[in-house]
């Protein structure tokens, strides 16, 4: 299986800061990347897929980049409805993996 | 407005059975692969099992293959996951999920989970 590694784990952060969030794959996955929001109690939504693409209806304070075994999504602005988890995932196969998650914490 | 209503979880001992049931609407429901994710208290997204949209192709993860199996009624736009000979290590909130095809797509809309505990 192909492992992701997501970094960091939790992040600290102020309303209006720039935020990047890291995600690592054990093998190159093209773009086969997508990127999800979670909030406590809620289901995960999808805001970034094939790497760089935005979801419709997602603000445009969120992007993402990278191919091959390095992506980033960035926040270009911190909002307070951004405070949450976000996780990475492949989707090179059937076989789907997920980063760790990364806690959006309010510092 | 996509749903994904999941049901079917409860507390079950060691050994036992459960079948979970992901009722979806506002989507042509047998044109989209479905899956199973779970998470582990405290823990990350594992990927259970998928189903590709006519039901004749299925994927499961090794940690739950040979006791679960995933099956879908288009007719009743229904997702179930049959789960057997539970271990304690099952227990998570279970997600299903929508996409265009089971690989080379992400998950368009997830439900809000349902919590199956395995204890004795």
């Amino acid at each position: 299986d192909i492992q992701m590694t997501q970094s960091p784990s939790t992040l600290s952060a102020s309303v209006g800061d720039r935020v990047t969030i890291t995600c690592r794959a054990s093998q190159s996955i093209s773009s086969w990347l997508a990127w999800y929001q979670q909030k406590p109690g809620k289901a995960p939504k999808l805001l970034i897929y094939q790497a760089s693409s935005l979801e419709s209806g997602v603000p445009s304070r969120f992007s993402g980049s990278g191919s091959g075994t390095e992506f980033t999504l960035t926040i270009s602005s911190l909002q307070p409805d951004d405070f949450a988890t976000y996780y990475c995932q492949q989707y090179n196969s059937y076989s789907r993996t997920f980063g760790q998650g990364t806690k959006v914490e309010i510092k | 407005e996509v749903q994904l209503l999941e049901s079917g979880g409860s507390l079950v001992q060691p050994g036992g059975s459960l079948r979970l049931s992901c009722a979806a609407s506002g989507f042509i429901f047998r044109s989209y692969a479905m899956s199973w994710v779970r998470q582990a208290p405290g823990k990350g997204m594992e990927w259970v099992s998928a189903i590709s949209g006519s039901g004749g192709t299925t994927y499961y993860a090794d940690s739950v293959k040979g006791r679960f199996t995933i099956s879908r009624d288009n007719s009743k736009n229904t997702l179930y996951l049959q789960m057997n000979n539970l271990r304690a290590e099952d227990t998570a909130i279970y997600y299903c999920a929508n996409a265009k095809s089971i690989a080379a797509r992400p998950f368009d809309y997830w439900g809000q989970g349902t919590l199956v505990t395995v204890s004795s």
